[in-house]
């Protein structure tokens, strides 16, 4: 089965700081990389995804880039603010997640 | 359609009971998906559909569990004689593999709120 990792899997930030977060996979075939963010005792949302025909998507302060030699994609999110503060999952072709990255950020 | 809906929400039951959780996904979609999450972890693949068929099922699916979709639309999920280690939140979510929207090409997968279970 398809091996997930992400890293880091914690992270704290100052308010108008940058983070990144970075999945590796390892099926090749992989075709659709989502970033999904989940708020405490809530579901998980998508908050950008990317299809491998294409190598960066952005949406205002949130992108994601794609290397699909290397297997990995990493979520940016610029400019925090303390509403970022959750747990984000990268799934690979959408059905396998990572184990999540809780990301702080400190008003 | 509002979305993925769940239910029950919250369930409480006694170690050994049999539980049954529905999820009634986004109409039209053709593909349902099954996933349980623990507290500091991310959903776990469960099983999937596409249409009635179960074309997915995680190896840590035990025999205790089974997920029906019988006429391709609504899907329950059945535990017989919980455990503890049962006690999780089940996540329920569809997508459409052939893209009908300008707004959803396909693959995207939308969750439920998810069913709450906890064994005592």
């Amino acid at each position: 089965g398809e091996n997930v990792e992400q890293h880091p899997s914690t992270l704290s930030v100052q308010e108008g700081d940058s983070a990144v977060i970075k999945c590796t996979y390892s099926d090749s075939a992989s075709n659709y990389f989502p970033w999904y963010k989940q708020e405490l005792g809530k579901r998980p949302q998508l908050i950008i995804d990317i299809r491998s025909n294409v190598g960066e998507k952005k949406d205002q302060r949130i992108a994601v880039t794609l290397n699909k030699t290397a297997k990995h994609f990493s979520l940016h999110i610029t400019e925090t603010q303390p509403e970022d503060s959750a747990v984000y999952f990268c799934a690979p072709s959408g059905m396998r997640f990572g184990a999540g990255t809780r990301l702080t950020v400190k008003p | 359609d509002t979305g993925v809906s769940q239910n029950p929400r919250h369930k409480i039951t006694k170690r050994g009971q049999n539980v049954t959780f529905r999820c009634d996904p986004i109409s039209e979609h053709n593909r349902l998906y099954w996933y349980r999450q623990t507290l500091g972890q991310g959903p776990e693949f469960l099983t999937y559909f596409q249409n009635e068929a179960q074309l997915e099922k995680s190896r840590l699916l035990s025999d205790r569990f089974s997920a029906e979709r019988p006429k391709g639309s609504f899907s329950t999920l059945e535990i017989q004689r919980t455990e503890q280690g049962d006690s999780a939140m089940y996540l329920c979510a569809s997508s459409g593999s052939v893209p009908k929207l300008l707004q959803d090409p396909g693959n995207t997968i939308y969750f439920g709120e998810g069913s709450w279970l906890t064994v005592v």
